[in-house]
């Protein structure tokens, strides 16, 4: 199965952008590339998804490379509630969608 | 919408002892997961079932049994429990060709 490389943590300044970079060498051409989040005492909670064009929500931005091999996930304004750990997970439509998170980014942001 | 739903939220076991887990969705979705994480890591993966009446294994399946009987529910199990299985456990739901998981907010398992 494909896996995803991460840095393990990063800090950004309240009210900045956040780029969120994350590795995926090995990615299949069925693989979609899942972000997720997780905050303090909670379960992780869906970001945003991709397969191969950029794409955007009320959350965040997700920027995929040309050759797939990376993303990055945008946080445009950074506030302090963002503050979790981000996972970046791909999903295998043909592996019955199973998910395998790695330990994920710790953002920090400073206020 | 309730989502997904997991009880109970928090559970002390003597070694020995067994114990099911119970996850229910609202969402009519196909897939359901079991997940544990332990402190300072990520989630692995333990079961997961890919429509009624089907299980497979994750990463971690040793020590746990799931039953998915009705599509809205996935069971986990614990039947002798022990200290290694202390984590925190959470149940997501997927659709087939949609969006990512729903995660219900997890249930705290201590083994003493």
């Amino acid at each position: 199965d494909a896996k995803t490389t991460q840095p393990n943590s990063m800090e950004s300044n309240e009210e900045e952008p956040v780029h969120l970079p994350c590795n995926h060498s090995t990615i299949s051409g069925t693989d979609y590339i899942h972000w997720y989040r997780q905050l303090p005492s909670q379960g992780p909670e869906y970001v945003i998804h991709g397969l191969t064009s950029n794409v955007n929500n009320r959350m965040a931005s997700l920027a995929i490379a040309e050759d797939r091999k990376s993303s990055t996930l945008i946080l445009h304004r950074a506030t302090l509630r963002d503050a979790a750990v981000y996972y970046c997970i791909l999903r295998d439509r043909n592996t019955g969608n199973q998910f395998y998170f790695g330990t994920g980014t710790s953002l920090t942001v400073i206020p | 919408n309730a989502g997904v739903t997991q009880t109970p939220k928090f559970r002390v076991l003597k070694t020995g002892q067994s114990m099911t887990l119970l996850c229910a969705q609202d969402m009519n979705h196909e897939y359901m997961y079991w997940y544990r994480q332990d402190p300072g890591m990520g989630l692995r993966l333990i079961h997961y079932s890919v429509g009624e009446g089907t299980t497979a294994k994750g990463e971690v399946p040793d020590g746990y049994n799931v039953s998915r009987l009705k599509k809205q529910n996935f069971l986990l199990g614990l039947e002798s429990a022990a200290p290694s299985q202390t984590s925190v456990y959470f149940c997501a739901s997927s659709d087939q060709d949609r969006d990512g998981y729903t995660f219900g907010s997890g249930t705290r398992l201590t083994v003493v």
